[in-house]
């Protein structure tokens, strides 16, 4: 089975801390995503990458960077954090680059910013 | 707006009855899937239907895709307490970035089934 790890499931900064959230993937999988999710909203994208030190921006990346290093890990940086930042965080990977595959996501970071 | 919209949004149902939940977009898409997120949690993939399909089947899940009214529709048979969850769609007709389409999500239905 496909295995999406992230490194916290709650976490609590203050407005301004820098913060780090980790993604980890175990099978190999090309694509990478980080999306946002909030009441109302839906999943929003953040910032995808199809390979190592590849990165696009998705639909909201303002505020967001990211960091692709090893194929196997994509981790999402709030540089500055801001309280409009609280939500959850998911991370999803897939197989096959440039195409729409089913993804597989991870169990979620609910980040609160105080 | 979002390219996929549930309704939808919330749905209460019994035990053993069926949960019927739609989903409508804006654009043509290639393909259209169905995800499920218990509370709190990440989202698991149901079910993919493609642009040439109409109506595919997983076990208790029927999923039907009508191009042409550009709307898709869930239906679980037979529901248990265990299906409580939020149901998403998404499709793939986003094609604005250079690593092809992405997939665009709309905001899901809550469905609950009391036991």
């Amino acid at each position: 089975d496909v295995k999406v790890t992230q490194s916290s499931r709650y976490l609590v900064k203050r407005t301004g801390e820098k913060v780090f959230l980790e993604c980890v993937q175990d099978m190999d999988h090309e694509n990478m995503f980080w999306y946002r999710q909030d009441p109302g909203l839906g999943l929003r994208l953040i910032y995808f990458s199809y390979d190592v030190k590849m990165k696009e921006k998705g639909d909201i990346p303002e505020g967001y960077s990211v960091s692709r290093e090893k194929k196997e890990r994509f981790s999402l940086i709030l540089e500055s954090a801001s309280t409009n930042q609280t939500s959850m965080y998911l991370c999803a990977s897939s197989h096959i680059p440039r195409t729409v595959e089913t993804q597989y996501f991870g169990p979620g970071t609910r980040l609160l910013v105080l | 707006s979002q390219q996929g919209e549930e309704d939808p949004q919330a749905l209460s149902i019994q035990e053993g009855e069926n949960a019927t939940m739609n989903c409508s977009y804006k654009t043509s898409i290639n393909n259209l899937q169905w995800y499920r997120q218990n509370s709190g949690r990440g989202l698991v993939h149901l079910i993919l239907i493609r642009s040439n399909e109409r109506e595919k089947h997983s076990g208790r899940l029927r999923v039907t895709l009508d191009t042409s009214k550009k709307s898709s529709s869930l239906l679980i048979t037979a529901s248990r307490a265990a299906d409580t969850a939020s149901y998403f769609c998404a499709t793939d007709a986003k094609p604005n970035y250079n690593a092809g389409n992405m997939l665009t999500f709309g905001g899901g239905t809550r469905l609950m089934v009391k036991p």
